[in-house]
């Protein structure tokens, strides 16, 4: 049972509009920032998205992130094949002392 | 470019003792400003942070695990190790190490390694 909580799975087709929700708590999101990292079948995860919606320079700027009180969410338009991957929210929660994560969310672009 | 590169054992047995070690390039790991964590994902499930170490040796453990987690770091070699004791079959996992940018209210990790798989069977 992860900390962080996200829908197993999500799907689009190419070209629309995702989103995935991170919900969580008062003593992690209610208080710290919020990351979003990108797992591509067989590879490690990589940072997608930082300190709630900053991007990495490498990043495309189809990829936004925001939180709202206890939850986070990221969004991707313009969907595109390669972009099918574990998606998975992140950050630090104050009562536990530990770096805390989703349970991440499988993205398909049908 | 930093990069990160996990190097192991391949192989572990139960009740034995895990050793990783984490060789950093294209930066300093003796420079301020992050820690250095391990961070372990089972086949199929998801992240679970193990603990991270700053380059002074400060670490910082995940509860759950700090009764079986050592971390240490070698600055000469630009290299943070990572060892855990009595380990059973719920240790297999893929293992990353990642570069931790931290600050008042965030905590994430931009730059991770390949990973390295270790199973835990006898």
């Amino acid at each position: 049972q992860s900390v962080l909580t996200q829908p197993p799975s999500v799907s689009a087709t190419p070209g629309q509009t995702v989103t995935i929700s991170c919900s969580g708590s008062t003593s992690n999101i209610g208080r710290n920032d919020v990351a979003w990292y990108q797992q591509l079948p067989g590879a490690a995860p990589k940072l997608l998205i930082f300190r709630n919606s900053e991007r990495p320079s490498r990043v495309p700027g189809r990829f936004s992130g925001s939180r709202s009180g206890t939850s986070a969410t990221l969004v991707i338009t313009g969907l595109q094949t390669e972009d099918e991957a574990d998606f998975y929210c992140g950050t630090w929660d104050n009562n536990l002392r530990t770096a805390v994560f989703g349970g991440g969310t499988k993205l398909s672009v049908l | 470019q930093v990069q990160l590169q996990e190097s192991g054992p391949g192989l572990a047995k139960p009740s034995e003792t895990l050793s990783l070690t984490c060789s950093v390039s294209g930066y300093s790991i003796s420079s301020d400003g992050y820690y250095w964590s391990w961070i372990r994902q089972p086949a199929g499930k998801g992240l679970e942070w193990i603990g991270a170490i700053y380059h002074s040796g400060v670490t910082n453990y995940n509860p759950s695990l700090e009764s079986r987690v050592t971390m240490s770091v070698d600055k000469s070699n630009n290299q943070f190790s990572l060892k855990v004791t009595s380990l059973t079959a719920a240790d297999t996992a893929v293992y990353y190490c990642a570069r931790t940018e931290y600050g008042a209210t965030w905590y994430y990790f931009d730059y991770w390694g390949q990973g390295t798989p270790v199973p835990v069977s006898s």
